[in-house]
């Protein structure tokens, strides 16, 4: 299986500042990388498929950015309700899809 | 609107057994892979079942493989995952979710204990 590393495993920024989330995978995947929100007892939500096509509905200032084994979700100007966990998943080897072991958010 | 409402979770003995079901509806069922995937009490997410849109072709990795059953009836629009052997290690909150790749679509989910 394909394994996402994602690091760091907490990150803490004050609002208005940039932030950016790192997603490794262990063999090049290409673009085949989805990110995920998920607040506090709610449910994962797709904020960016295939490492750069935004989804209808998410903020624009969620943007992401990679391909091969390195991938970045960035968020321009952090605000409170970003607070969340973000995972990265893969979607390279159909249907052995495998996800992150995810990244918290805090606001400083 | 897009909506998926999971139920029938609840606390199962060691091997016991135990069948969620996902109610779709907003869109055309019958035209997507469905999938469940797992957040472990650690926050860890796994994909557990998927199944393809006529459900005709299912996986399952290794961990649930044997024990797990994901089907769909098109005509309810609603997914399956039929559940026996459970172990402690299968205690999570079980989601089902649309898959295109990604998966663009999560119900709120349905939290399976397994304990004695």
């Amino acid at each position: 299986d394909i394994l996402l590393t994602q690091s760091p495993a907490i990150l803490s920024v004050s609002p208005g500042e940039r932030v950016s989330f790192s997603c490794r995978a262990s063999q090049s995947i290409g673009t085949s990388i989805h990110w995920y929100q998920q607040r506090t007892n709610g449910s994962p939500r797709l904020l960016i498929k295939y490492a750069s096509e935004s989804i209808s509905g998410i903020p624009s200032r969620f943007s992401g950015s990679g391909s091969g084994t390195d991938f970045t979700l960035s968020i321009n100007s952090v605000e409170s309700e970003d607070i969340a966990d973000y995972y990265c998943q893969q979607s390279n080897s159909w249907p052995t899809f495998t996800f992150g072991s995810g990244t918290k958010l805090e606001i400083k | 609107e897009v909506q998926l409402v999971e139920s029938g979770g609840g606390l199962v003995q060691p091997g016991g057994s135990l069948k969620l079901s996902c109610a779709a509806s907003g869109f055309t069922f019958s035209s997507y892979g469905m999938s469940w995937v797992r957040q472990t009490p650690d926050k860890r997410l796994e994909l557990v079942a998927t199944i393809n849109s006529n459900g005709g072709s299912t996986y399952y990795p290794d961990s649930v493989k044997g024990r797990f059953t994901i089907s769909r009836d098109n005509a309810k629009n609603t997914l399956y995952l039929q559940m026996s052997s459970l172990k402690s290690e299968d205690t999570a909150m079980y989601y089902c979710a649309r898959m295109i790749g990604a998966f663009d679509y999560w119900g709120q989910g349905t939290t399976l204990t397994v304990s004695s």
